[in-house]
């Protein structure tokens, strides 16, 4: 079984500081990792995705994440916030089995300070 | 538009109704998966299919839940005598199997509310 864990359910920036966004996952085999997005009243949005190429992933609007498994961690940072980045954010981790469903963490709301 | 498409995006019902809702999968997509996300938490699996099969459930999905996807194309989501508890957000996911990663594609969600 998988599970992903979220530190912290509200983060907040001020305008054009860092993004952190914490994401440690458990999984039995190597796993697929993802980040997704989402506005309110709207699905989600995929930001990035890790699927065992390089460690280092880049995805849409400048966010990144790091695949460390020694730390069984997938960060999500972004260099400069901007006002647009305020939503919620999920990490989610499948693994490469028949299924593939997603596996999803409680979410960080991600607030922006102009 | 060639996403995911959610009918109806809200639905208000009284306790004991039932409801259904549509979910239409990007075209050449042959897996069809339903989330359900109760307010400030992240979404928890329901069920899968490939093509029209449906392969696993989650053990969320009660007795009062069932899901079909008749010509595995569009699929359906029934809830029968609803609940207070019923009330979240469905969303419904699709992708392309044999991908590497089976990236899944979401739609807008219907937000159930059970009055």
């Amino acid at each position: 079984a998988q599970s992903v864990t979220q530190l912290g359910s509200h983060v907040s920036v001020s305008e054009g500081a860092l993004v952190l966004l914490r994401c440690n996952y458990s999984s039995s085999v190597p796993p697929y990792l993802f980040w997704y997005v989402q506005y309110p009243n709207q699905g989600l949005q995929l930001l990035l995705k890790y699927t065992s190429a390089a460690t280092l992933v880049k995805g849409i609007n400048d966010f990144e994440a790091e695949f460390k498994k020694s730390e069984t961690s997938f960060h999500l940072t972004k260099p400069s916030a901007h006002m647009s980045d305020a939503a919620e954010y999920f990490c989610a981790v499948s693994l490469n089995n028949a299924g593939n469903m997603l596996t999803f963490g409680g979410g960080t709301r991600l607030m922006v300070k102009p | 538009d060639t996403g995911v498409s959610q009918n109806p995006r809200h639905k208000i019902t009284k306790r004991g109704q039932n409801v259904t809702f549509r979910c239409d999968p990007i075209s050449e997509h042959n897996r069809l998966y339903w989330y359900r996300q109760t307010l400030g938490q992240g979404p928890e699996f329901l069920t899968y299919f490939q093509n029209e099969a449906q392969l696993e459930k989650s053990r969320l999905l009660s007795d009062r839940f069932s899901a079909e996807r008749p010509k595995g194309s569009f699929s359906t989501l029934e809830i029968q005598r609803t609940e207070q508890g019923d009330s979240a957000m469905y969303l419904c996911a699709s992708s392309l199997s044999g991908s590497s990663y089976n990236e899944q594609f979401f739609g807008p969600g219907t937000r159930l509310t059970v009055l």
